[in-house]
């Protein structure tokens, strides 16, 4: 089984949806990443989690919230979806004390 | 707002030769530097990291880290078709950033047959 799965991997929406895309990790891992990737743009941080009660903002966070619902899971929502919000999403996590992130397999996520 | 450099390419090369990549950084403070590679449309994959106190040689892959210039390389030997994808660089960030990774925007690497 993958260490670190997302849900759904492909998911085609409409403007003014709610949607939420799911993060889950085996690894153990304490920290917990959010980023989305455009073409052109490179990988930007959206959110990232040390632990169930530290949640932060990164560069781009506004339109998005998240939740940490344990140490396994961290859920990405978009409250209200945006067609400049078309993009591949990817969570990551990082083991402790350490910096290096390991990548889920990530969501393509298209908003008409 | 720390930045990491690279060159987009396409870096082309023939089959068995070097490929070398490069990145710059912004933040002196810098202390973890990370290769990631990524096929089209799948996830970035760790690769290589190094820590400012050495370069790294794992296999067909060396990462060296030139400080005193903010530049980090990769360089694969014997480089292969199956080579060929695009080459994130990362970096961490310094003080209270020290768990985020700035990332560059990636070299697009072609290995011809």
């Amino acid at each position: 089984d993958a260490d670190v799965t997302q849900t759904p991997r492909n998911r085609i929406t409409k403007t003014g949806k709610r949607i939420m895309l799911e993060c889950s990790q085996t690894k153990g891992h304490d920290r917990m990443y959010w980023y989305r990737q455009d073409p052109g743009l490179g990988l930007r941080l959206i959110y990232y989690s040390f632990d169930v009660k530290d949640i932060n903002k990164g560069e781009i966070s506004d339109g998005y919230s998240v939740s940490r619902q344990a140490q396994a899971k961290f859920s990405l929502s978009l409250e209200s979806a945006i067609p400049n919000q078309t993009a591949l999403y990817f969570c990551a996590t990082s083991p402790p004390g350490a910096n290096e992130q390991f990548f889920g397999p990530g969501t393509r996520l298209t908003v008409l | 707002q720390k930045e990491v450099e690279q060159n987009s390419g396409p870096l082309s090369v023939p089959e068995g030769a070097i490929a070398s990549l490069n990145c710059t950084y912004s933040d002196r403070g810098s202390q973890s530097f990370f290769w990631y590679r990524q096929y089209s449309g799948k996830s970035p994959e760790l690769i290589m990291f190094i820590y400012s106190n050495g370069d790294k040689e794992d296999g067909r892959f060396t990462a060296q880290l030139n400080k005193a210039s903010q530049y980090v390389s990769l360089l694969i030997r014997d480089s292969q078709p199956s080579d060929s994808a695009t080459y994130l660089c990362a970096v961490n960030g310094s003080g209270g950033s020290n768990y985020k990774l700035t990332f560059g925007k990636g070299t697009l690497l072609t290995v011809n047959p």
